[in-house]
């Protein structure tokens, strides 16, 4: 049974671009989570989703960022106009259903290192 | 005040003493609580999951919990410089619009000198 896959492990984006980043959840998970960590400092929420649906993006920039969890396929976090800021670790976590995810385990990718030039 | 609180680090410990990691959290309703290991550049691996108030404990690793005092704690026996990693403590929320959040500590970094 993989565990979470994320891709890519290292992004390299010009000001201006837009960022992807992808994460599979391990298999029968199907609550994801996105965190940012930026170096020396801790895990920073930045959304939860369901299968189709955002739980809570209290933690997400009101511009530029968008995350979705399709029926079909990974989870994906886009960061439009990437600026220097943006430069950092993103990781996603995956836990299964069950009881609205409480009592459930969650388990992280590597994460995609976005750095920004 | 921060949802989630951790003993402010570093932490250094010899090689074999006990290492004691301390976490608060604001939210009564929060229902699941999870302690995390994460080396240098590293993502974060799960030791430790807890649910309900006592003690839990795998191996070297004791959680535990008071739902009353809203404190979780971890306790690493007979450390070893291999424990030595920067340790996040993580509450999910059971109620509200914040249903299902997992929320995550600063983190404690903890040093086990031989």
């Amino acid at each position: 049974n993989a565990g979470v896959m994320q891709n890519p492990r290292h992004l390299v984006r010009r000001r201006g671009q837009e960022a992807r980043l992808r994460c599979s959840p391990m298999k029968g998970h199907s609550h994801v989570y996105w965190y940012r960590q930026l170096p020396e400092e801790g895990l920073k929420f930045m959304v939860y989703l369901q299968k189709e649906n955002i739980i809570d993006e209290s933690g997400m920039p009101k511009e530029r960022f968008s995350a979705e969890f399709p029926k079909e396929g990974p989870s994906i976090l886009r960061i439009q106009q990437v600026v220097r800021g943006d430069s950092a670790a993103y990781f996603c976590a995956s836990s299964p259903p069950g009881s609205g995810g409480m009592n459930t385990e969650a388990f992280f990718g590597q994460g995609t290192r976005l750095t920004v030039v | 005040q921060k949802e989630v609180e951790q003993n402010s680090g570093p932490l250094s410990v010899p090689e074999g003493a006990i290492a004691s990691l301390n976490c608060t959290y604001s939210d009564r309703v929060s229902q699941s609580f999870f302690w995390y290991r994460q080396y240098s550049g590293k993502s974060p691996e799960l030791i430790m999951s807890i649910y309900s108030n006592g003690d839990k404990e795998d191996g070297r690793f004791t959680a535990q919990l008071n739902k009353a005092s809203q404190y979780v704690s971890l306790l690493i026996r007979d450390s070893q410089p291999s424990d030595s990693a920067t340790y996040l403590c993580a509450v999910r929320n059971a109620g509200g619009t914040s249903y299902g959040k997992l929320t995550f500590g600063q983190g404690t970094i903890l040093t086990v000198h031989p």
